[in-house]
C-alpha cells in the first residue's frame, strides 16, 4: 500500500498563474483534508471531504477551490497564485475524521 | 485564545531522560486527542492517540489526559536523538469532526 500520494512534491509558480495539487489514497477512507502548514503557524485545514461527494471549507478556504473527483482522489486548485500561499501542503486521510494519515506534502512557492 | 496550545519550545533534554510535552485544549467537549511526530522536511506521523482520562502507554512513549483540567501530555521515556522531531499536539473539538492541531513544540535530544 502506498497510503497517501501527493503530487508534484514541489512547485514555482509566479503570482496570478494557476494550478492544481494532486492526492490520492489507497485505504478506501471516507474523509480527505487538505492542510497548510506554514512556520510557527503548525497544520491549518484549508478544505475538507467527509465523504465521496461532499466538500465543505475549512479555517483557511480563501484562494483555493476543491474536488473529490471519487472516494480515492482530492485535488486543490489555486486559480490564481499568490505570494501568500507560498507553504507547505499536505493532504491527509481517514475513517472516520479523526486518526488521520498524511501524504508526504508539496512545497510550493509563489514568486 | 487558541483552541489547541502547545509551547513552541525549542525543547532540550539529554539523552536517556524524559521528555514531557504538554498540550491545552480549550473545548471541553472534545473527544479525541493524537500526538503526532514530525521531523524536519517531512510530513506528520501518527504515535499515539487517547480517548479517556489516564494513561496509556505504548513503548517508550505514554500520553496522559486529564478532560478536567483540559490537558493532554506525551511523555518520552529513555529519550533518543532520533526522538529529535516536533510533536504535534491535535484534538477532535466536539462541533466538528475534523482535528485542530497546536503549533506544535521542537524537541532536541541531546547525545
Amino acid at each position: 500500500n502506498a497510503g497517501v500520494t501527493q503530487t508534484p512534491k514541489f512547485q514555482v509558480l509566479k503570482t496570478g498563474q494557476s494550478m492544481t495539487l494532486q492526492c490520492a489514497q489507497d485505504m478506501n477512507h471516507n474523509s480527505m483534508y487538505w492542510y497548510r502548514q506554514d512556520p510557527g503557524m503548525g497544520l491549518r485545514l484549508i478544505y475538507y471531504s467527509a465523504s465521496e461527494g461532499t466538500t465543505d471549507k475549512g479555517e483557511v478556504p480563501n484562494g483555493y477551490n476543491v474536488s473529490r473527483l471519487n472516494k480515492r482522489e482530492f485535488s486543490l486548485r489555486l486559480e490564481s497564485a499568490a505570494p501568500s500561499q507560498t507553504s507547505v501542503y499536505f493532504c491527509a486521510s481517514s475513517e472516520r475524521g479523526d486518526e488521520q494519515f498524511f501524504g508526504p506534502g508539496t512545497r510550493l512557492t509563489v514568486l | 485564545q487558541k483552541e489547541v496550545e502547545q509551547n513552541s519550545g525549542p525543547l532540550s533534554v539529554p539523552e536517556g531522560a524524559i521528555a514531557s510535552l504538554n498540550c491545552t485544549y480549550s473545548d471541553r467537549g472534545s473527544q479525541s486527542f493524537f500526538w503526532y511526530r514530525q521531523y524536519s522536511g517531512k510530513s506528520p506521523e501518527l504515535i499515539m492517540f487517547i480517548y479517556s482520562n489516564g494513561d496509556k502507554e505504548d513503548g517508550r512513549f505514554t500520553a496522559q489526559l486529564n478532560k478536567a483540567s483540559q490537558y493532554v501530555s506525551l511523555l518520552i521515556r529513555d529519550s533518543q536523538p532520533s526522538d529529535s522531531a516536533t510533536y504535534l499536539c491535535a484534538v477532535t473539538l466536539s462541533s466538528a469532526r475534523q482535528l485542530t492541531f497546536g503549533s506544535g513544540t521542537q524537541l532536541t535530544v541531546l547525545p
